[in-house]
């Protein structure tokens, strides 16, 4: 089945302890995004890949960093998390940056994460 | 600045009542599409929009795309509970990203 996987589905974490959330696609996609989802605020994104090697800052890149060492994997890290990152995240990818016209984003099922 | 304000934000309705939904901006989109998230999931791609004055029917829902590209609607047809989630729009703008909009967030009581 095509899919978007994120790892973990739900995260209670402590300031300044780093942490990783994972995000692996199994349809050969080039392009891979994150979001956070806040309420009121809608899907903002954070990162973004457009092949492997490839990466660029989103809209609120601030604390977080990302690596796209392969082409099915796209890791989110927080290095030193802090309560404002409590969020809903959201790892999705396309075939490619233009074909997201026509495909749009497969979005994985998020990842739930509280800092205290 | 939130490029695309989607309204209503919040609606609550019977079964078997129609609804619309809509999705406005004032900047120019190349193309429009709308997503529907169930709670616990992610979004999921409902339809593609990309021509102005465009209208698309998937079932009971009607989507359009206003003439000057800077708008859609969503119009549900005797919505059902199995209707009840968050709708989001999402332009794109020839840039890197989709811009998605703030969502509503319907619910449809049986």
């Amino acid at each position: 089945e095509a899919q978007v996987t994120q790892n973990p589905r739900y995260l209670i974490t402590v300031t300044g302890k780093k942490l990783t959330v994972t995000c692996s696609q199994n349809m050969n996609h080039e392009y891979m995004s994150w979001y956070r989802q806040d309420p009121g605020l809608g899907l903002r994104q954070i990162y973004y890949s457009m092949n492997v090697e490839v990466t660029d800052k989103g809209d609120v890149p601030e604390g977080y960093k990302v690596s796209r060492k392969e082409k099915r994997n796209f890791p989110l890290i927080l290095e030193s998390p802090s309560p404002n990152q409590t969020s809903l995240y959201f790892c999705a990818s396309s075939p490619s940056i233009r074909q997201q016209l026509l495909y749009g984003y497969t979005f994985g099922s998020g990842t739930r994460l509280t800092v205290v | 600045t939130q490029l695309l304000e989607q309204s209503p934000q919040f609606l609550s309705i019977q079964e078997g009542e129609n609804l619309t939904v809509y999705c406005n901006s004032s900047s120019v989109f190349s193309s429009l599409q709308w997503y529907r998230q169930e709670p616990g999931e992610g979004p999921v791609l409902l339809v593609t929009v990309v021509t102005g004055g465009e209208v698309k029917k998937l079932k009971r829902l009607t989507f359009q795309f206003g003439d000057a590209r800077k708008d859609s609607s969503l119009h549900i047809t005797a919505a059902q509970p199995g209707d009840t989630g968050l709708y989001l729009c999402a332009g794109d703008r020839n840039t890197d990203k989709l811009i998605f909009g703030t969502g509503t967030r319907l619910q449809v009581f049986p």
